[in-house]
This record gives C-alpha cells, sequence and structure tokens, in this order.
C-alpha cells in the first residue's frame, strides 16, 4: 500500500541534545512538508520541499532544519537551538505544490523533552 | 496572507444527525483551494473534501458536503447521518498563492466534534 511512514512514533530529548525525526513516502510524490502541532492548535508549517535537493522555510523553521537528498525521504531534525520542542510532528506529501493538491500525511511523531 | 477562523471549538451531535462545522476564510487572492481534514484521537489528519474557487457546485464526498458561499467567505463542512467514528477534530484550511511557484496550506484551529449514541 503507497502512503507516508514516520518514525519513531514517540520521541524523547535530552537538553541540548539535537533528535531528527523521520519520513519516508512511496507516493511518488514531488512535495512534501514538516508540520508542527501544538496543543489545541493548527498546523503550522515549518519547511516544505517542492523537489529533491531543494527546500523552502515555513513559518516556524528557526530551530530546525531538514535535507532532501531522495524523493522518497524527507527527515526534520530539531536543533538544541529550538528550545521549545514539545509537539506533535507531521509530515505530509502532494503530488506537486498545485492550487487543488490536497496533501496526504503521516501517522506523526510526539516529541517531548526529558 | 491567508486566514481561517473556526469559531466551535467543540460540537456535540447525535447519531443519524446532520451537522454543520463553521469556517470563514480571508484571502486577498482571486485563485484558492479549501479543504477540510479530520483528525482522529490517533493524531493522523485525513483528507475529507475540496473545493476550488472558482467551482459553482458544492462538492460532496459519500456523506460530507461542502457548503461554499463565496461572497460571505465561507466553506462550512456539512456531515449528513453522523456515526460515532466521525468523533473527531476536523480542521479547515486555504491552500492560496504564498511565492516561489508554490500554493501552501493554512490551516484553522479546528472543531472537537463529539457524536453522540
Amino acid at each position: 500500500d503507497g502512503g507516508i511512514t514516520q518514525s519513531p512514533k514517540y520521541l524523547f530529548r535530552k537538553e541540548g541534545q539535537n533528535v531528527t525525526l523521520s519520513c519516508e513516502q512511496n507516493l511518488n510524490h514531488d512535495a512534501m512538508y514538516w508540520y508542527r502541532q501544538d496543543p489545541g492548535q493548527g498546523l503550522r508549517l515549518i519547511y516544505y520541499s517542492q523537489i529533491v535537493n531543494d527546500f523552502q522555510k515555513g513559518d516556524i523553521a528557526e530551530g530546525y532544519s531538514v535535507s532532501r537528498e531522495k524523493k522518497e525521504s524527507f527527515p526534520l531534525t530539531v536543533t538544541s537551538a529550538q528550545k521549545n520542542p514539545t509537539a506533535f510532528y507531521l509530515c505530509a506529501s502532494s503530488p506537486g505544490t498545485g492550487l487543488n493538491q490536497p496533501q496526504h500525511f503521516g501517522d506523526g511523531t510526539r516529541l517531548s523533552i526529558l | 496572507a491567508q486566514k481561517i477562523t473556526q469559531t466551535q471549538p467543540g460540537m456535540f451531535v447525535q447519531e443519524k444527525e446532520a451537522v454543520t462545522l463553521d469556517c470563514t476564510y480571508d484571502t486577498s487572492d482571486q485563485s484558492y483551494g479549501l479543504f477540510w481534514y479530520k483528525q482522529p484521537s490517533s493524531g493522523e489528519m485525513i483528507f475529507l473534501i475540496y473545493q476550488g474557487s472558482y467551482d459553482e457546485q458544492n462538492a460532496t464526498e459519500g456523506r460530507d458536503s461542502l457548503n461554499f458561499q463565496k461572497a460571505r467567505k465561507s466553506a462550512n463542512l456539512v456531515i449528513s447521518a453522523s456515526q460515532l467514528g466521525d468523533s473527531a477534530m476536523y480542521f479547515c484550511a486555504i491552500r492560496a498563492y504564498s511565492g516561489a511557484g508554490s500554493y501552501q496550506l493554512t490551516f484553522g484551529k479546528g472543531t472537537k466534534l463529539s457524536v453522540i449514541p
């Protein structure tokens, strides 16, 4: 079955530590996205990538980094510069970034501070 | 910039009844898309329905329909014959041009729907 796989489902970070969230898709989609969701809030865009080896900052990119070396993979690193990383992180993909293309989401990763 | 407003933090509906979830939007773009997503307690976001700004007919998908009133900038989701499995958070989102040749999604804060047996 085609879909988006995020791992791990739960992740704990120590102070000063970088952690990487994995996102893999087998939908052959060109565009991929990372969102952050805080309790009682909607989703906010961290980074997006329209094509391999290219990515753009979203609304809340500070303290995060990404790479897009393969079409299928778009890992997100939460760096020690992100002072409030506790949140639910969702990865998404779409065939392109056109107006009428819905984004399809993974199951998410819950990140907490130890 | 785009904005979505969902004024109902929580809604209750009796099983088998219809329910309307409100969504108003703000954009200066003439071309845009409106989306509704469902988020169960497990966390995944499930795409429900799409309406384009130039679509004259309201979108429908199974028991879901989108009541699009362009002049009022309103895109309400109507769920007919509610089922217990419809209990979830529901998010309205708008997709409009955000520069660099791409269209980005802006989400509202969501409405929590609870279906009562």
